[in-house]
């Protein structure tokens, strides 16, 4: 079945840098849903984002959704040592796939 | 509230024996079950699911199997397990329909040697 690329595979950054991951289909995603992991964790449910063209904020996490529903990016603002671990996106449908993941390291 | 109970956390097997890794949800009826596994530093790799008591859909053949005997209980099995059966197994439950989000267990470090 189709399943969303996710990119980069691995990003390290320096504390307060900060960072992006991306996920890229070539068929139109019904939803995609964003979770994170920590090291030694489980995933954990971050969103879940519906509308072509939606935007949603946590803090200092930036959800956004593509116009043609083909993408979805997750932005952190001025990262810290607690951003670590690794980002999944996932396309809702009946495929119940997930992205291949982003490992974000942070240096303090 | 609802809870997702997975065991055990970190498990050692020789190559050959069987395995049998249980999980259970509380606090919500009928809901849809998973098992994934994660290779060290790797992705989800979807195993099986279940949308109800008996119904089982594999996504990958191999030697595991799973079963559900009860509408909140989620065995993985296998009769003889190889290296290659070594990762981080993850249950976790959704409720039916459409906008399904997932809950996870905590997981349970396979090392099999």
């Amino acid at each position: 079945g189709q399943q969303v690329m996710q990119i980069p595979q691995y990003q390290h950054v320096q504390e307060g840098e900060d960072f992006t991951t991306y996920c890229n289909s070539s068929t139109t995603l019904s939803n995609i849903q964003w979770y994170k992991q920590r090291p030694g964790g489980h995933p954990v449910f971050l969103i879940q984002l519906v509308k072509s063209g939606e935007v949603k904020k946590q803090k200092r996490l930036t959800f956004q959704f593509g116009e043609a529903k083909k993408n979805s990016s997750l932005h952190i603002t001025a990262t810290q040592t607690t951003d670590v671990g690794t980002y999944f996106c996932r396309d809702n449908n009946n495929d119940m796939r997930f992205g291949a993941g982003t490992r974000l390291t942070v240096k303090p | 509230s609802q809870t997702i109970h997975q065991w055990p956390a970190t498990l050692v097997q020789p190559v050959g024996s069987p395995l049998s890794l249980e999980c259970t949800v509380e606090g919500t009826s009928n809901p849809n079950l998973y098992w994934y596994r994660q290779a060290a530093g790797r992705g989800l790799q979807l195993l099986f699911y279940s949308v109800g008591i008996g119904q089982i859909s594999s996504e990958v053949p191999q030697n595991l199997s799973a079963s559900r005997p009860q509408d909140r209980q989620f065995i993985l099995s296998s009769k003889k397990l190889l290296l290659s059966d070594s990762g981080f197994y993850l249950c976790a439950w959704s409720v039916g329909g459409g906008f399904e989000k997932l809950f996870f267990g905590s997981g349970t470090q396979l090392s099999v040697l």
